[in-house]
């Protein structure tokens, strides 16, 4: 149990819909990584964000875009859907300190993931 | 793309015996962590290994770390059914700062009882 939540666990879209999935921290975490975990692969890292500024993004087109909120929940979303996109979407939640001193990065708490199928 | 590639792609032994799977990557890093996903679901935190450390212990888990071969490896002792489940490494590019973990493609071992 790792006090990430995400909804939805599974949806059904049709190619050209929109699509939003939603992203609850774990308490104190000031700082969201999304990916996309295509079947049979590893996670593929969509962005990141911190603080409600986008901070890091992968090789993904800008039809993917999201939100971070003051409480540091988070949104994903995928305009235009394409087959393509059908994937496990998972989030991770992880604190950041204010000061950061080599830019490592520390342990992800991931969510259970949204399974995205497109139509 | 895949900073990591675990090696091997699949592994199959019988509960009890030990299982090692290994990571290879291809940048400077920070640190090298390993995660744990059972069939569909998320993925879980197991340890952390920093660039300018060698080897960890964490219960049955044996990480080692050789920066010079950018190369990791897992062991689990006394394996367990309850151990089968896809084994990922990440690393945290020293280019890339905070921004991201990069995963490799995963190990699918299974624990025959």
């Amino acid at each position: 149990e790792t006090g990430v939540t995400q909804s939805p666990t599974h949806l059904i879209k049709t190619r050209g819909q929109q699509v939003t999935l939603r992203c609850s921290s774990q308490s104190g975490h000031n700082t969201v990584s999304w990916y996309q975990q295509a079947l049979g692969q590893g996670p593929q890292f969509i962005f990141q964000y911190y603080r409600e500024e986008e901070n890091g993004r992968g090789n993904f087109p800008p039809r993917f875009s999201g939100l971070q909120f003051p409480n540091y929940s988070s949104e994903l979303n995928v305009n235009a859907l394409e087959l393509d996109d059908s994937a496990l979407y998972l989030c991770a939640s992880s604190l950041t300190p204010v000061f950061i001193a080599g830019g490592s990065t520390g342990e992800l708490f991931f969510g259970e993931g949204s399974r995205l199928t497109v139509l | 793309s895949q900073q990591g590639e675990e090696d091997p792609q699949a592994l199959s032994i019988q509960e009890g015996e030990n299982a090692t799977m290994n990571c290879s990557y291809k940048t400077s890093i920070n640190n090298l962590q390993w995660y744990r996903q059972n069939s569909g679901r998320g993925l879980v935190h197991l340890i952390l290994i920093r660039s300018n450390e060698r080897e960890k212990h964490s219960g049955r888990l044996r990480v080692t770390l050789d920066t010079s071969k950018k190369s990791s490896s897992l062991l689990i002792t006394a394996s367990r059914a309850a151990d089968t489940a896809s084994y990922f490494c990440a690393t945290d590019a020293r280019n890339f700062g905070n921004e991201k973990l990069t995963f490799g493609t995963g190990t699918r071992l299974t624990i025959i009882p």
